[in-house]
């Protein structure tokens, strides 16, 4: 199993949809998780971290499964802004290692 | 102040030239590191420092040379580079390292290898 798995989509949603990711990881061991946005030829900028059960900010919901070892992250009332690439990375290890990331083009 | 600066954001360099990527952050944090990232890839480790002594070289080829003068700089030293290592630099840092927290990018430095 990867370290990190993620469906790489891309998912097409209309603005206004609500729309869902998941990432798997492999160390059961991983505490903390978090979120980054990537706009194409742009840095990754931090979205949500999740250090418990979950976090929500706004239109974003970030839901953690410890016993199925994944984590999602849920967007509500997609807005032509949110297209990006996500990118979900547990933390807390000597490597931090990315998902490969999932691409979201929200349409009019 | 909550950014991470890279300068230049572009270079195009020969593979006989020696050229320097710099790197500043003043959010106090005590680990900083360089990714790089490849179209339509996610960003991959390259080195990490933690509070200012490399702690992590992901088998990196020597032409690249990372040096960190104080806890606010981070500087990625290229020399003979191969055009493979076009890519996205990206320098990050983080409260600490390891540890539980995320990290703020700066925008990167778009390099060109001809």
């Amino acid at each position: 199993r990867k370290e990190v798995e993620q469906d790489p989509g891309p998912f097409n949603v209309p603005e206004g949809a609500t729309v869902a990711f998941n990432c798997t990881y492999s160390n059961s061991a991983s505490q903390s998780f978090f979120w980054y946005r990537q706009d194409c030829r742009k840095e990754p900028k931090l979205l949500m971290s999740v250090y418990s059960s979950g976090n929500e900010d706004g239109r974003f919901t970030a839901q953690l499964n410890r016993a199925s070892q994944y984590i999602s992250l849920l967007i509500r009332d997609s807005k032509l802004s949110d297209s990006a690439t996500y990118l979900c990375v547990p933390g807390g290890y000597q490597k931090v290692t990315f998902g490969t990331g999932t691409k979201l083009q929200v349409i009019p | 102040d909550t950014e991470v600066t890279q300068t230049p954001k572009h270079l195009v360099m020969g593979m006989t030239n020696k050229k320097s990527l710099k790197c500043e952050q003043h959010m106090g944090h005590r680990a900083m590191y360089w990714y790089k990232q490849k179209a339509k890839k996610p960003p991959e480790l390259m080195f990490v420092y933690s509070y200012e002594k490399l702690s992590i070289n992901e088998s990196v080829p020597s032409r690249f040379s990372p040096e960190c003068p104080n806890s606010s700089l981070l500087n990625l030293h290229l020399h003979a580079l191969q055009p493979e290592d076009s890519a996205l630099y990206l320098c990050a840092s983080s409260q600490s390292h390891p540890g539980n927290y995320g990290y703020t990018f700066g925008s990167g430095t778009r390099l060109t290898v001809v």
